[in-house]
């Protein structure tokens, strides 16, 4: 079946830090792929997306590329800030699934000064 | 409002009662998804809604569960005889739909109704 694979969190950086979330799919045909985030307190909000091949997905500093011959999606900030906690969580929707999101577990990111 | 918004925001409930979870979608968007996040099983999908109608119905965890819209408007998540395993957050989400076939459209999501089962 279709499913969606993060590194588990709690992930703890200091700011200015690189992050890189670590998220692998499995699905059938070519899905659209997605990160969400989760601020405290707050709703799900998407952060980007891509939806083929070699796409590459970014939105407020981080970055995401669709890389097919490995099944990934990574989420990549250069400098994180105290403002990016939250929890991410990566997403795929395929054809044929009425564009019903598929999560993965999220990830936790701390991040202090 | 200009959101998805969500009603009650939060709901306590005794064990066999039942329960309407309310979403008020952006005005336009013909689809709309219930997702449930829990801790156990994370972030699943319910079901969707094209329109009044729903064409997929597959995440529903037991006929204990229901759901409906109307005026391809407001919908209701209905559960009845709670038990506290359907303790959880659930989320409802909107877009503007295409009505088949796939679709990028962003899911814009609500602050989620936080049901607890006593």
């Amino acid at each position: 079946g279709n499913s969606v694979t993060q590194m588990e969190g709690p992930v703890t950086l200091s700011e200015e830090a690189f992050l890189t979330i670590n998220c692998t799919y499995t699905a059938t045909g070519y899905p659209s792929l997605f990160w969400y985030v989760q601020y405290p307190g707050e709703g799900l909000q998407l952060l980007l997306k891509a939806t083929k091949a070699d796409d590459k997905g970014s939105n407020k500093g981080f970055e995401a590329t669709y890389r097919k011959e490995t099944t990934s999606f990574h989420l990549e900030k250069g400098s994180v800030q105290v403002s990016d906690s939250a929890v991410y969580f990566c997403a795929l929707i395929t054809s044929g699934g009425y564009n019903k999101l598929i999560f993965g577990a999220g990830t936790r990111l701390a991040v202090h000064p | 409002g200009a959101g998805v918004s969500q009603s009650p925001s939060n709901k306590v409930t005794e064990k066999g009662k039942d329960v309407e979870l309310r979403c008020d979608p952006i005005s336009g968007h013909t689809a709309l998804y219930w997702y449930r996040q829990s801790l156990g099983q994370g972030l699943e999908f319910l079901i969707y809604f094209q329109g009044n109608s729903a064409p997929d119905k597959s995440g529903l965890p037991s006929d204990r569960f229901s759901a409906e819209r109307t005026g391809g408007s407001v919908s209701t998540l209905t559960i009845q005889r709670t038990q506290q395993e359907d303790s959880a957050v659930y989320l409802c989400a909107s877009s503007l739909g295409s009505g088949g076939g796939l679709s990028t459209d962003t899911q814009y999501f609500g602050p989620g109704t936080r049901l607890t089962v006593l």
